[in-house]
């Protein structure tokens, strides 16, 4: 299958600063790349969808304003956690999606674990 | 009611059994049904996916899906103690690509 890889693997910061995450597909070039987040014990909740060159849609009741997404080339999707808080602490994981395939060509990141002191 | 459910387990079988995951959806209009292994600590990965009523079966795995039910489950047949993971049931509804995950299903197989 097709490579995804997020940077950091894990990351711990203060309250009040902002983490940027990046997700890269390594093997082909992804139009469409999501965000996910994942709380302990909890199931994946779609964030928002980023599409190369244009702006991402979000997701009802994510901040577009705390959770900034660039998707600024066909491999490179960021998501920048602003002002984190504690609340923020969380797994997130990017998925990357193989143009002209269907959704079982989604491929998903080993994922972020952000924990805000 | 959540789009997709799940009982979330734990599910326990003993090593060598048959293992039943369930998976309900809202929407009659979903098209893609998704299994999804999920380790404790790491991203999910794709066991499974199925498109059209009946079954799919790929090595100990066999996916089932009833639309008419809007049902679709997960067999692992000769479960093995690697198997013990979360798994994930997602759902594709209408056009697109956006995956709607269940709670998923704690699996523990013992030896």
């Amino acid at each position: 299958g097709a490579v995804v890889s997020q940077h950091p693997s894990w990351v711990i910061c203060k309250s009040g600063t902002s983490v940027k995450i990046e997700c890269r597909s390594l093997d082909f070039q992804a139009t469409t790349m999501f965000w996910y987040r994942q709380f302990p014990k909890q199931s994946l909740m779609l964030m928002a969808t980023s599409n190369e060159g244009s702006k991402a849609t979000y997701e009802q009741g994510v901040e577009k304003d705390k959770f900034l997404i660039n998707h600024a080339s066909l491999t490179l999707s960021t998501l920048t956690v602003t002002s984190a808080h504690p609340e923020d602490s969380s797994f997130y994981i990017c998925s990357a999606h193989r143009p002209g395939g269907g959704p079982d060509t989604q491929y998903f990141g080993p994922g972020t674990r952000l924990t805000v002191l | 009611q959540k789009e997709v459910e799940q009982n979330s387990g734990p599910l326990s079988v003993p090593e060598g059994a048959i293992a039943s995951l369930n998976c309900t959806y809202s929407d009659r209009g979903s098209q893609s049904f998704f299994w999804y292994r999920q380790y404790s600590g790491k991203s999910p990965e794709l066991i499974m996916f199925i498109y059209s009523n009946g079954d799919k079966e790929d090595g100990r795995f066999t996916a089932q899906l009833n639309k008419a039910s809007q049902y679709v489950s997960l067999l692992i047949r000769d479960s093995q103690p690697s198997d013990s993971a979360t798994y994930l049931c997602a759902v594709v509804t209408g056009g697109g690509n956006k995956l709607t995950f269940g709670t998923g299903t704690q699996l523990k197989v013992e030896l």
